[in-house]
């Protein structure tokens, strides 16, 4: 079965910093996807990046990158220049390539401060 | 489009009641997945339909737990009779293509 961990439940940066926010996933098949996912607190889930495992580059979209690590199965979510509209809970979630759900994390909250 | 679209948003019932919380997908998506959020449990996997056909009701918590797919724009989760730990934020989301996964806003539940 297929785990994803993310192992840092709080963060707190300040506006226009960089922070980075951790995940780490547990796999045996080799073809998949994996996404990051904002959730404010309006609660809808906004998809904010993805990556397709068999890619060698890095996901980059706009202030937001990962650092994707296929052997160690690691998938971090960087976000550049925070903003205040940056606060929100950020899931990680994990696909294989045959099965149709997606598998999240338990999140981090992640607060921007002045 | 209008993304996925959810009912209601908020649902507060009684202990015993029946509850529907009812889904549109978005139009062309062959994939529909019903999820619930909790502080305890985080997100789950409740049951997912292909092409309007139940793929997968492993999630269901327990028979209590129905969910319908009748055609290709709408789906309803039904809860007969709710209890007071169902309550939690229910979500529906869609699916075309490999990865294009598209949530509705949500459905806060609150069984009393």
């Amino acid at each position: 079965a297929q785990t994803v961990t993310q192992s840092q439940p709080e963060m707190s940066v300040q506006e226009a910093e960089t922070v980075t926010l951790s995940c780490t996933y547990d796999t045996s098949e080799n073809n998949y996807y994996l996404f990051w996912y904002k959730q404010p607190p309006s609660r809808q889930m906004i998809l904010v990046i993805r990556q397709e495992a068999y890619k060698q580059q890095n996901a980059t979209e706009n202030r937001f990158s990962v650092n994707f690590q296929k052997a160690a199965k690691s998938f971090s979510l960087k976000i550049s220049d925070s903003q205040l509209g940056d606060t929100a809970m950020y899931f990680c979630a994990f696909k294989t390539g045959t099965a149709s759900k997606l598998t999240f994390g338990t999140g981090t909250r992640l607060q921007v401060t002045l | 489009d209008a993304g996925v679209i959810q009912s209601p948003r908020h649902e507060v019932t009684e202990m015993g009641q029946e509850v529907t919380l009812r889904c549109k997908p978005i139009s062309g998506h062959d994939y529909l997945f019903w999820y619930r959020q909790t502080m305890m449990r985080g997100l789950e996997l409740l049951i997912y339909f292909n092409n309007n056909v139940p793929i997968d009701d492993s999630g269901m918590p327990e028979d209590r737990f129905s969910a319908k797919m009748p055609n290709a724009s709408f789906s309803t989760l039904k809860i007969q009779p709710s209890e007071p730990r169902d309550s939690a934020v229910y979500f529906c989301a869609s699916r075309g293509g490999n990865y294009g996964y598209t949530f509705g806003s949500g459905t806060r539940l609150t069984v009393v």
